[in-house]
């Protein structure tokens, strides 16, 4: 299994400026994942983190708002640039064991007032 | 288009008393059904996890079963306790290269009251 924690576990932001979330795993891992929970909805994959290259991002994600680090391979940080009252979600990072098992961090849930 | 749906959006029940949760899916080419427990401000935790050949798994109290063929799946669980208090979310693998391989319910909400 692998134990992920999360920094900071919730903030208040005001709109326009950013926030930087960190996610730290207990073991290497290839690939990690950014995941965005709005109210009442399901997990949406925003990219992939690989150490060495440059994240891939899913469709209505980009760079420039989600940028991401991997500098290591138990490391990642997101940015949410630039922010909206749109941008208020929980946001969970990942991994998983390559065969089924994925395992979540605890999250950071971000309001932008 | 693949999809996850969960069924009821929202459930309370009395602590004792077992509840079944449903969830039915469009993904394909499928891979394999995970259900996972998500308390309020936590990430979500594995319950269950099933491929293709299997019809039914336990978790103590959690038992998971799949119909492959109708897209169906289904948690019970047993003996409700107040810390079963969390949403539930079933997530659906498929078979495709890339990352994004994995399709998530919206979840339902259970609640437990003593």
């Amino acid at each position: 299994s692998a134990v992920i924690s999360q920094k900071p576990s919730r903030d208040i932001c005001q709109r326009g400026t950013s926030l930087t979330i960190q996610c730290q795993v207990d073991s290497q891992v290839t690939m990690m994942f950014w995941y965005r929970q709005q109210p009442g909805q399901s997990l949406t994959l925003i990219a992939t983190a690989n150490q060495g290259s440059e994240a891939t991002y899913e469709s209505g994600f980009v760079i420039d708002k989600f940028p991401i680090s991997r500098p290591n391979l138990t490391f990642s940080t997101l940015t949410v640039s630039n922010m909206s009252p749109e941008d208020s979600s929980i946001y969970l990072c990942s991994v998983d064991n390559g065969v089924y098992e994925q395992y979540f961090g605890p999250g950071t849930r971000l309001t932008v007032t | 288009k693949n999809q996850v749906e969960q069924s009821p959006q929202s459930l309370i029940i009395l602590e004792g008393k077992n509840c079944t949760l449903q969830c039915n899916y469009t993904v394909s080419p499928f891979s394999n059904l995970r259900w996972y427990k998500q308390d309020t401000g936590r990430g979500p935790v594995s319950l269950t996890i099933m491929t293709f050949s299997e019809n039914t798994k336990s978790n103590g109290r959690y038992t998971a079963t799949l119909d492959a063929d109708t897209k169906q799946s289904s948690l019970h669980i047993t003996a409700s306790q107040l810390s079963d208090s969390a949403s539930y979310i079933c997530v659906v693998s498929a078979f495709q290269t890339g990352a994004n391989n994995l399709f998530f319910g919206t979840g339902t909400r259970l609640t437990v009251i003593p």
